[in-house]
């Protein structure tokens, strides 16, 4: 099946530093993937819309600034924490649809961030 | 906007069977799905409804009614790795993002 890989799975970093997560689709193209975060015992809140080669699109409330996403291949996407702050803290999961309309979302297994 | 809702905790025996249910709201409605999601991992996939009615697959059936916003995940024969958090997770026409429910979290009992 559809597989996403998601790297690192855990991160620990110190307040003021960057850290980027790797989002892979491993064996579709996938022009649209999705980053979400989530804190404990919450559900998954949609962060942004990645796009292959244009801007990605941000819900309310996310900075972009931020966040930088970067789509620059049909199979890569990143997510780049930008002077990261502890309330940053979270677990962020990325996710893609192989395939078009009804098929569901695969997910990343997530990166634990930690920011010290 | 959209509202999605379900409850927050629930707890069954093992062995049992037990019914999450999950009421929506929203606009351009395309399908609902159910996923499960232990602590600290990935959600993965369980059903994908878009239209009325039940759709089984092993213990696991799930439930929709598009008339009245209203979906529920059927759980059968529980067993203790059933243990998890349940996201119904509303899919709308012109995207493929999904806006998720808030999440119950299931405890089987022995």
């Amino acid at each position: 099946g559809a597989v996403v890989s998601q790297h690192p799975s855990r991160v620990i970093c110190k307040s003021g530093t960057s850290v980027k997560i790797e989002c892979r689709s491993l064996d579709f193209q996938a022009t649209t993937m999705f980053w979400y975060r989530q804190f404990p015992k919450q559900s998954l809140m949609l962060m942004a819309t990645s796009n292959e080669g244009s801007k990605a699109t941000y819900e309310q409330g996310v900075e972009k600034d931020k966040f930088l996403i970067n789509h620059a291949s049909l199979t890569l996407s990143t997510l780049t924490v930008t002077s990261a702050h502890p309330e940053d803290s979270s677990f962020y999961i990325c996710s893609a649809q192989p395939g078009a309309g009804n098929s569901p979302l695969h997910f990343g297994n997530g990166t634990r961030l930690t920011v010290t | 906007g959209q509202n999605i809702d379900q409850p927050t905790e629930m707890t069954a025996t093992e062995g049992a069977i037990v019914q999450i249910n999950c009421t929506y709201q929203t606009s351009g409605f395309n399908g609902l799905f159910w996923y499960q999601q232990h602590a600290g991992e990935a959600p993965t996939f369980l059903s994908y409804n878009v239209l009325d009615g039940l759709e089984e697959k092993g213990r696991f059936s799930s439930f929709l009614s598009r008339s009245k916003g209203y979906s529920y995940l059927l759980l059968k024969e529980l067993q203790m790795k059933d243990s998890a958090s349940y996201l119904c997770a509303v899919h709308n026409r012109g995207g493929n993002m999904l806006t998720f429910g808030g999440g119950t979290r299931l405890m089987v009992k022995p």
